[in-house]
């Protein structure tokens, strides 16, 4: 099974209807999350959340909103999907970086990823 | 602001060697990730760099300088399957991660 779990996998949507992406993860690590892609634009960062009690806007807010649950849950959600929302989504998880007694990178753990397509 | 450049494609045969440039302009510095992404998959980790020099990991090397703003990943022998994007990440010190566009690296018999 993957450590970070992503569901759904596919999904097709009408504008407006409201949307929700959900991953879960079993590193055990405190900081996650929510990113989109978009042919030629990378990965952008639209929440995160370094602890349960923690949440972050990034640089492409707008439309979106989140809820961490739980330590290993954060959810993704679109209120009013619209067409320009059609992207890959990725969640992601990091643990905190260490350098020293215990090399620990802090790199990003990826899900499998959520297409969504709005119509 | 943030900003991190790469090329958008570069094209190479089975065996080369290629080099992928990364520049980047950031305020806050705490690591660079070099990630693999196969078309419609999850990146994958390759390589990390924090302090100046090469790192070298089989196949993949990557470069670091910080005062220049540079970084480089090398991939030698190529084999048809390293045709992918390969992502080029800012570590910020506040805990984000700044990614480039991607590079989409073409390999060909």
């Amino acid at each position: 099974d993957a450590d970070v779990t992503q569901t759904p996998r596919n999904r097709i949507t009408k504008t407006g209807k409201r949307i929700m992406l959900e991953c879960s993860q079993t590193k055990g690590h405190d900081r996650m999350y929510w990113y989109r892609q978009d042919p030629g634009l990378g990965l952008r960062l639209i929440y995160y959340s370094f602890d349960v009690k923690d949440i972050n806007k990034g640089e492409i807010s707008d439309g979106y909103s989140v809820s961490r649950q739980a330590q290993a849950k954060f959810s993704l959600s679109l209120e009013s999907a619209i067409p320009n929302q059609t992207a890959l989504y990725f969640c992601a998880t990091s643990d905190l970086p260490r350098l020293t007694g215990g090399w620990n990178t802090g790199e990003l753990f990826f899900g499998e990823g959520s297409r969504l397509t709005v119509l | 602001g943030q900003n991190i450049d790469q090329p958008t494609e570069m094209t190479a045969t089975e065996g080369a060697i290629v080099q992928i440039n990364c520049t980047y302009q950031t305020s806050g510095f705490n690591g660079l990730f070099w990630y693999q992404q196969h078309a419609g998959e999850a990146p994958t980790f390759l390589s990390y760099n924090v302090l100046d020099g090469l790192e070298e990991k089989g196949r993949f090397s990557s470069f670091l300088s910080r005062s220049k703003g540079y970084s480089y990943l090398l991939l030698k022998e190529l084999q048809m399957k390293d045709s992918a994007s390969y992502l080029c990440a800012v570590h910020l010190s506040w805990g984000k991660f700044q990614f480039g566009a991607g590079t989409q690296v073409v390999v060909t018999p």
